[in-house]
């Protein structure tokens, strides 16, 4: 596609339920991570994924977090059993293996209640 | 560990005037890039400029421009003849040579007023 596409675009869900966030790079983007902001605050790396190698995982707050990238392709964010701390916009980024700069999405917004 | 610093958390400016937007960073390394980022309310960071960092030649992007400053480890972004469209959150990232991570500041809220 023409831009990196995530959804859904927001989220609302009970704390202790398990969510999945998607997040569709640019075709032919070798490289995904995804970033967490939380409100006022910088954007904080969650996890890095670069072509076949192993992911990045040092940025993930718990072992509640996981994250996988299908076919080098599309990436799922699963959070388990939520946190109303958890609430937060989670931004999606891709890049070219030839470029250094990073393409980012519109981000989901969760907000656990 | 690197740090990124914006030390404005808000910043206001009439449309057409110029306005800077502060960032420091802290890294021993030597390669590195520098961004800055806009975010308007839809969300999207948006690349605004960017900067390797062994380029002398301050970085220019139509109406914005860096004032790139390794020594002192400062890389502040001017914003000329601001237009209301400027209104957004703005943030500095630095990411190292050997790494892949975007390390972010905290970000500057920037107004433009008619």
């Amino acid at each position: 596609g023409a831009g990196v596409s995530q959804s859904p675009s927001n989220k609302v869900t009970e704390k202790g339920k398990d969510v999945e966030l998607r997040c569709d790079p640019i075709s032919g983007h070798t490289a995904l991570y995804w970033y967490r902001q939380s409100l006022g605050q910088g954007l904080e790396f969650l996890i890095y994924f670069q072509g076949n190698s192993a992911p990045d995982k040092s940025g993930l707050p718990s072992d509640r977090f996981s994250a996988e990238r299908t076919g080098g392709s599309v990436s799922t964010l699963t959070i388990q059993r939520t946190q109303q701390e958890d609430s937060a916009v989670y931004l999606c980024a891709s890049r070219s293996g030839t470029d250094y700069g990073y393409t980012f999405g519109s981000g989901t917004r969760l907000t656990v209640v | 560990a690197q740090t990124v610093t914006q030390s404005q958390p808000e910043m206001s400016v009439q449309e057409a005037e110029t306005v800077t937007l502060s960032c420091t960073y802290d890294t021993s390394e030597s390669n590195y890039y520098l961004f800055w980022y806009k975010q308007p309310p839809s969300r999207q960071m948006i690349l605004v400029i960017r900067q390797e960092a062994y380029k002398q030649q301050n970085a220019t992007e139509n109406r914005f421009s860096v004032n790139f400053q390794k020594a002192a480890k400062s890389f502040s972004l001017k914003i000329s003849d601001s237009q209301l469209g400027d209104t957004a959150m703005y943030f500095c990232a630095l990411r190292l040579y050997n790494t892949d991570k975007l390390i972010f500041g905290t970000g500057t809220r920037l107004q433009v007023f008619p």
